[in-house]
This record gives C-alpha cells, sequence and structure tokens, in this order.
C-alpha cells in the first residue's frame, strides 16, 4: 500500500509570515494525527482527526496554527504568523484504528522540516 | 510533565555487541508501548511492541522488556549492526491511539 504522503519536504520562511503543510494519509485510514519534532525532543501531538472531525487539539497552539481535513481525506496543517521556536518537523500519521494499531502503532509520513528565520 | 523519559541521548556499541536502549514511564494507565525507529529525513518507523500484560516480546535480533513495577522498558538489540544505527524513540499509550514520545536515543554501531 502506498504510504503517508507529505509536501513540501523543506520549508524555509521569515518570521511572522504564514505557511501551509499537506498531508494525504494511506486510502481508507479514518484516523489522521499531525505531530511537531522539535530538535532534540521526541515527537509532540499537536492534533488528531477522526475521518473529518478533530478528535484532540488539546495541544494545537491555536492562536498560531489551524488545521482541517475536508472530506475525511487530505488534511492542512497551517501556521499564521509563525515564530521562531515554530521551527521543526510536522509529522503526518495515519491509523485505520484497529486493534493492530495499538500493537504496531501507526504510519507517518517523511515530514515536513521547517525552518523560521 | 514528561510522561515517558529517554535520558540516555546517545549510545555507541560495537557491532556484534548488543545494544541495550532504556525507557522510563510514569503514568501507571499505559498499557501499550511502542519502539520506533527513525532515519536522517525520514519519519519514524515501527519497530516492536509490547502489552502491558507480557514482560517480553522478542521479533528476530529485536527484544522488548517490560518491568511494570519499575515503570521501565529496554531494547535489546543482539547482534547489532551498522544499518542499526538510527535514533530510538520509546512510545506509550493508554488505548487512546494517542501516542506519548520519548526524547530519543541516538545508537551509533561501529564497524
Amino acid at each position: 500500500e502506498a504510504g503517508v504522503a507529505q509536501s513540501p519536504r523543506y520549508k524555509i520562511i521569515e518570521k511572522r509570515q504564514s505557511v501551509a503543510f499537506w498531508c494525504n494519509p494511506i486510502s481508507g485510514h479514518a484516523t489522521l494525527y499531525w505531530y511537531q519534532q522539535i530538535l532534540g525532543q521526541g515527537p509532540k501531538l499537536l492534533i488528531q482527526f477522526q475521518n473529518n472531525g478533530v478528535v484532540d487539539d488539546s495541544q494545537l497552539p491555536k492562536d498560531r496554527f489551524s488545521a482541517e481535513r475536508l472530506k475525511g481525506v487530505d488534511s492542512t496543517l497551517k501556521i499564521q504568523p509563525a515564530k521562531l521556536e515554530d521551527s521543526a518537523v510536522y509529522l503526518c500519521a495515519s491509523s485505520s484504528n484497529t486493534i493492530r494499531e495499538e500493537l504496531y502503532g501507526y504510519t507517518f509520513g517523511s515530514g515536513t522540516r521547517l525552518t523560521v528565520v | 510533565d514528561q510522561q515517558v523519559k529517554q535520558n540516555s541521548p546517545s549510545l555507541s556499541v560495537q557491532e556484534g555487541r548488543i545494544s541495550i536502549l532504556n525507557c522510563d514511564y510514569t503514568n501507571s494507565m499505559f498499557d501499550y508501548f511502542l519502539w520506533y525507529k527513525k532515519y536522517p529525513a525520514e519519519g519514524p518507523t515501527f519497530l516492536i511492541s509490547i502489552s502491558s500484560i507480557k514482560d517480553k516480546n522478542e521479533d528476530g535480533r529485536f527484544t522488548v522488556f517490560l518491568n511494570k513495577s519499575a515503570k521501565h522498558l529496554s531494547l535489546h538489540i543482539v547482534p547489532s549492526q551498522p544499518g542499526d544505527s538510527a535514533v530510538y524513540f520509546c512510545a506509550a499509550t493508554s488505548g487512546t491511539y494517542k501516542y506519548i514520545f520519548g526524547t530519543g536515543t541516538r545508537l551509533k554501531v561501529l564497524a
């Protein structure tokens, strides 16, 4: 099966600019996640979608971050305006939410590396 | 509050020897634990998991041990190979499909 697709791979922007990332999950996967990985840290969940509804966005900085998953498939994550501390790798993952996912985790994309200067 | 901790940022091991990566957690509600492996410029990939009802799970060269009383798990790689050089993350969940990740341990296997 095709993996989780993310674009762009790299992005450099100036602080206060806006940026958007795109994710296409594995076909049929109902659940989609966005994680933020800052250098030297583990991935941190930003938002979890179940189909096109938000399940958990408790760690999403809502004053500047937004995400949507139209039609329960692709998703976009936006940052506006960006800050220096937003420099990180943004990882998208998807799962089909069966017991298998608890034992095997979910599938991550390759990520988008954002540098804010 | 760091619920999942990997206290060793890096580890170097000779090829053919055992690599032992450690992970501690604080939340007794966690019931599944996983190890992910991450190469540069790639997303994390699943390596091995263990349910809280077990104390050991083995898959080829990889074995995960869980000590619930100590809230500690470890990943053993035997024998270590140069291709195992990567960052290893442990992760835990309490059944919500939301994983809490540790900060990672960079393993370097020396040829």
